[in-house]
């Protein structure tokens, strides 16, 4: 069965300093891994995804993610916050198996940003 | 990108009462959909999965019968959330797979759903 788990429910940072959310999955197969953001109220924006192809993996909004199959982990970072990268992030993981396009979703990690 | 768009955007119900939520694929044609619930704070959790021109395949412990489920074209599925009660009242987000090939799925604004 597949799963992800992030690490920290709420992530606080300064404006401009680096930003580093941790995920870390399971999956008895290759996996397929997301990186989404919502913002309050709002439906999700796919941020950056990896399907096997290079491991460091560029997003929008300057953000990536490294997927390290050794350590089962797939942790985004952004090398300097935004106050408008405040927000719920997930990470998620695909389903099942890998041609369903059925998702499993991690718990969220709040981004507080402050000035 | 791909657009999915839901409606309504928020709706508030008294108890009892059915309510429909729309999903749309505004420029593409999605042979799959997907229906999430949010609750507050927490993370999506699937809920159905919605083939066009079959029955849904229902996650564990979601009661098909109050939460209907309709796909009866590729741009276009429903929520129907009958014989509503205060504890649906939820964040209900549907996405959408195209039939390019492609796994991704596209996420619609959700709909908010309270029932007094």
């Amino acid at each position: 069965a597949q799963s992800v788990t992030q690490l920290d429910s709420h992530v606080s940072v300064s404006e401009g300093t680096p930003v580093l959310l941790r995920c870390n999955y399971s999956s008895s197969y290759s996996p397929s891994l997301f990186w989404y953001v919502q913002h309050p109220n709002k439906g999700l924006q796919l941020l950056l995804k990896y399907t096997s192809a290079a491991t460091l993996v560029k997003g929008i909004n300057g953000f990536e993610a490294e997927f390290k199959k050794s350590e089962t982990s797939f942790h985004l970072t952004k090398p300097s916050a935004h106050m408008s990268d405040a927000a719920e992030y997930f990470c998620v993981v695909s389903g099942y198996s890998s041609n369903t396009g059925k998702l499993i979703f991690g718990q969220g990690t709040t981004l507080q940003v402050k000035p | 990108g791909a657009v999915v768009s839901q409606h309504p955007s928020r709706v508030i119900c008294k108890s009892g009462t059915s309510v429909k939520i729309e999903c749309r694929s505004l420029d593409f044609q999605a042979t799959t959909m997907f229906w999430y619930r949010q609750f507050p704070k927490q993370s999506l959790m699937l809920m159905a999965t919605s083939n066009e021109g079959s029955k849904a395949t229902y996650e564990q412990g979601v009661e098909k019968d109050k939460f209907l489920i309709n796909h009866a074209s590729l741009t276009l599925s429903t929520l129907t959330v009958t014989s509503a009660h205060p504890e649906d009242s939820s964040f209900y987000i549907c996405s959408a797979i195209s039939g390019s090939g492609s796994l991704e799925q596209y996420f619609g604004p959700g709909t908010r759903l309270t029932v007094t």
